[in-house]
C-alpha cells in the first residue's frame, strides 16, 4: 500500500540551530513530492513542488531535496517563526489523488 | 480576498444529528477536495470533485454524502453524526499539482 512516513514527529530547535525533516515514501509511480506548512488553527499552506530524483528547491530558510526514497525539508538557521507543522504529501500514478505523512511538528525556541 | 472558504468553522453537534459543510473557492480550479484530519494531524482523502463530476471517493461511510452544485463549491453533508466523526474538515483546490486548503472546520460530536 502506498505510505509517507515523516520523522521526527516532533523536533525542538534553538534559534539559528539548522537541521532537517524526512520525508520517505514507497508511492511506486511518484508523479510529484509536495511540503505544506500547517499553523495551528489553519489549512496546510503550500510551499514546494519535486517532480525528480536530485531536484532541489529554495524559499527563504528552508531547502526541499528528492531522492527516490524520501525527501528532506533542510531549515537553514530557523526563527521562531518558522514553528509550525511541515506536512508531505505524495502524488501517485491516479493524479488527483495525494497521500499525506502525519508531519513534523517544528517548534523553534528564540 | 480568501481563495478557499469554508464554513462554519467550529460545529458542536449531538450523536445522531444531521450536519452540513460549506466550500468555495475562487481560484477558478476545477478539481475540489474533501480531507479529513484526525487527531494525529493525518489528513485523508475522502472526496475528489472535478467540474461537478465525483471522481474519487474513498472509503468513506454512506453517511457522507458530498455535492458540488457547480465547480466552486463543494458541500459535504453527514448524516447520524458518530462520536468518530469528530475530526477536522479541510476542503482543497488543485488548479494543477499545488492544492490550496480552506481553514478548515472543527467538528465536535458529543
Amino acid at each position: 500500500e502506498d505510505q509517507v512516513t515523516q520523522s521526527p514527529e516532533a523536533l525542538r530547535l534553538q534559534e539559528g540551530e539548522s537541521s532537517s525533516l524526512n520525508c520517505s515514501y514507497t508511492v511506486s509511480g511518484l508523479r510529484g513530492l509536495f511540503w505544506y506548512r500547517q499553523d495551528p488553527g489553519k489549512g496546510p499552506e503550500f510551499l514546494f513542488t519535486l517532480y525528480s530524483a536530485g531536484e532541489e528547491k529554495e524559499k527563504e530558510r528552508l531547502k526541499a531535496t528528492l531522492t527516490k526514497k524520501e525527501s528532506f525539508l533542510h531549515i537553514t538557521a530557523p526563527k521562531p517563526e518558522d514553528s509550525a507543522t511541515y506536512l508531505c504529501a505524495v502524488q501517485g500514478p491516479n493524479f488527483n489523488k495525494f497521500y499525506f505523512g502525519s508531519g513534523t511538528k517544528l517548534n523553534v525556541k528564540p | 480576498d480568501t481563495a478557499v472558504s469554508q464554513t462554519p468553522k467550529y460545529l458542536v453537534t449531538q450523536m445522531g444529528n444531521d450536519k452540513s459543510i460549506k466550500c468555495e473557492q475562487n481560484l477558478g480550479h476545477d478539481t475540489m477536495y474533501w480531507y479529513k484530519q484526525d487527531s494525529k494531524k493525518f489528513l485523508k482523502i475522502m472526496f475528489s470533485y472535478n467540474n461537478k463530476e465525483l471522481i474519487i471517493n474513498e472509503t468513506v461511510p454512506n453517511r457522507f454524502s458530498p455535492k458540488s452544485p457547480d465547480k466552486a463549491h463543494l458541500n459535504l453533508h453527514i448524516n447520524s453524526l458518530e462520536l468518530g466523526d469528530s475530526a477536522v474538515y479541510f476542503c482543497a483546490s488543485n488548479g494543477g499539482n499545488e492544492q490550496y486548503f480552506g481553514p478548515g472546520t472543527r467538528l465536535t460530536v458529543t
